[in-house]
């Protein structure tokens, strides 16, 4: 059962450290999302890669996150310098087959990473 | 903003009970998805409906896409306690290709 995976799946952090969250999408899928979850704004979009490509990242502070993937098999998200405002659920998403802009993607998310900046 | 408002917020129903849960928009979408998502877990997508007036049905839940596209709805009937969590609509609206989640609708059917 392929599945996307996340870690850590839990992380407490004191302001200003630097904040790591990794991804491995599922296998072939060459669509990875980044998203945020809080009680007050919900699910939002951060950043979102094609074939390993940036495409959008207009949902995610560029003074202190930025996105990557290494290779086909890993996605990062890492946050420097961290602020409690950060405290929230991360979430990857991968995807396959018709275009995103069509709007019949499928994503299929990964467990969060589940960050509490002091 | 284009946002996709979700009612309601919070809703708590006996077994057996039937339910609508709404989302609506007062711009166009391209298409909605609809996801659940239980507690430490990520969403997981439900249906995709995609055309106007368009309905689909999962089992006990029925979904409609607005002939206008800018709303949509989920009916359970018979709601049952494995259908607790929170319901998600999803969508790019026309003319972008950015995904807006909707505000939620958190559901507890109780035994």
């Amino acid at each position: 059962d392929a599945r996307v995976t996340q870690t850590p799946r839990h992380k407490v952090t004191e302001m200003g450290q630097e904040v790591t969250m990794r991804c491995q999408p599922i296998l072939g899928h060459n669509t990875v999302f980044w998203y945020r979850q809080t009680m007050m704004q919900g699910l939002e979009l951060l950043a979102y890669f094609r074939n390993r490509a940036p495409l959008d990242d207009s949902g995610m502070p560029k003074d202190r996150f930025s996105a990557e993937m290494p290779d086909a098999t890993l996605a990062t998200l890492k946050i420097q310098p961290s602020e409690p405002r950060d405290s929230a659920v991360y979430f990857c998403a991968s995807g396959s087959g018709t275009p995103w802009a069509s709007g019949r993607e499928t994503q299929y998310f990964g467990p969060g990473t589940r960050l509490l900046v002091l | 903003t284009q946002l996709l408002e979700q009612s309601p917020q919070f809703l708590s129903i006996q077994e057996g009970e039937n339910l609508t849960v709404y989302c609506n928009s007062s711009s166009v979408f391209s298409s909605l998805q609809w996801y659940r998502q239980e507690p430490g877990e990520g969403p997981v997508l439900l249906v995709t409906v995609v055309t106007g007036g368009e309905v689909k049905k999962l089992k006990r839940l029925t979904f409609q896409f607005g002939d206008a596209r800018k709303d949509s709805s989920l009916h359970i009937t018979a709601a049952q306690p494995g259908d607790t969590g929170l319901y998600l609509c999803a969508g790019p609206p026309s003319g972008t290709y950015k995904y807006i989640f909707g505000t939620g609708t958190r559901l507890k059917v109780l035994a």
